[in-house]
């Protein structure tokens, strides 16, 4: 079974650009989440959906973050303008159903962007 | 407000167990612990999950009080290849909140 894949991998860009990470999720799974990982701490979550929903956006930073996860499928997070602070590791995962704290969720690589 | 805990770092040599500890005072009365796996440049990966008292599957243990504030992930005879970092993850209702993480150093 292919895992969650995400890239890209690295990204370095300055300040008030703009950037863009796409993940695709296992197959079947219905909820995918995005989390920002500070080095040194835990994930933090930032959006998640089931099927092509949002059920929580709480966390992110709407003035400047964006996701869309058309088709229910892959999902493109993105940051427009970037600040220093958004310098993470963004890590995409998938779960097979809810999207509650019983399920198992299958992470990516994650894609390590540093804002200059 | 939600708070996770767990100490930043441990250290232990090959062979022996470890047990880590997660603090959760206000873990919503539904929700499950779960424990994640990290190593270096690599998204967590599961290990165990419980709902109370002792859950034990091929690689950890799970030990969860009645009053369920707190849990400790267990793993018997740890050899180099544990060194990693550990995260408990904790729902409270319609969040779950990661902690933030246990480093384990495991030495020869």
């Amino acid at each position: 079974e292919a895992g969650v894949a995400q890239s890209p991998r690295y990204k370095i860009i300055e300040k008030r650009q703009s950037v863009a990470f796409w993940c695709n999720p296992i197959s079947g799974h219905a909820t995918l989440y995005w989390y920002q990982q500070i080095l040194g701490q835990g994930p933090k979550l930032l959006i998640q959906f089931q099927n092509n929903g949002v059920v929580d956006d709480s966390q992110l930073p709407k003035d400047r973050f964006s996701a869309e996860r058309l088709k229910g499928v892959d999902s493109t997070l993105k940051i427009q303008p970037a600040k220093l602070e958004d310098s993470a590791v963004y890590l995409c995962a998938s779960s097979f159903v809810a999207g509650t704290s019983t399920d198992t969720q299958y992470f990516g690589p994650g894609t390590r962007l540093t804002v200059l | 407000l939600a708070k996770t805990t767990q100490p930043i770092s441990m250290d232990s040599y090959e062979g022996q167990e470890v047990n880590i500890t997660c603090s959760h005072n206000n873990i919503a009365t539904n929700d499950y612990i779960t424990w994640y796996q990290q190593f270096p440049s690599q998204g967590p990966r599961f290990i165990i999950q419980g709902y109370k008292t002792k859950v034990t599957n091929e690689v950890a243990s799970l030990f969860i009080p009645a009053d369920r504030k707190s849990s400790t992930l267990s793993l018997p005879r740890v050899s180099l290849s544990d060194t990693a970092v550990y995260y408990c993850l904790v729902g409270y209702g319609q969040n779950f909140v990661f902690g933030p993480g246990t480093r384990l150093s495991v030495l020869p």
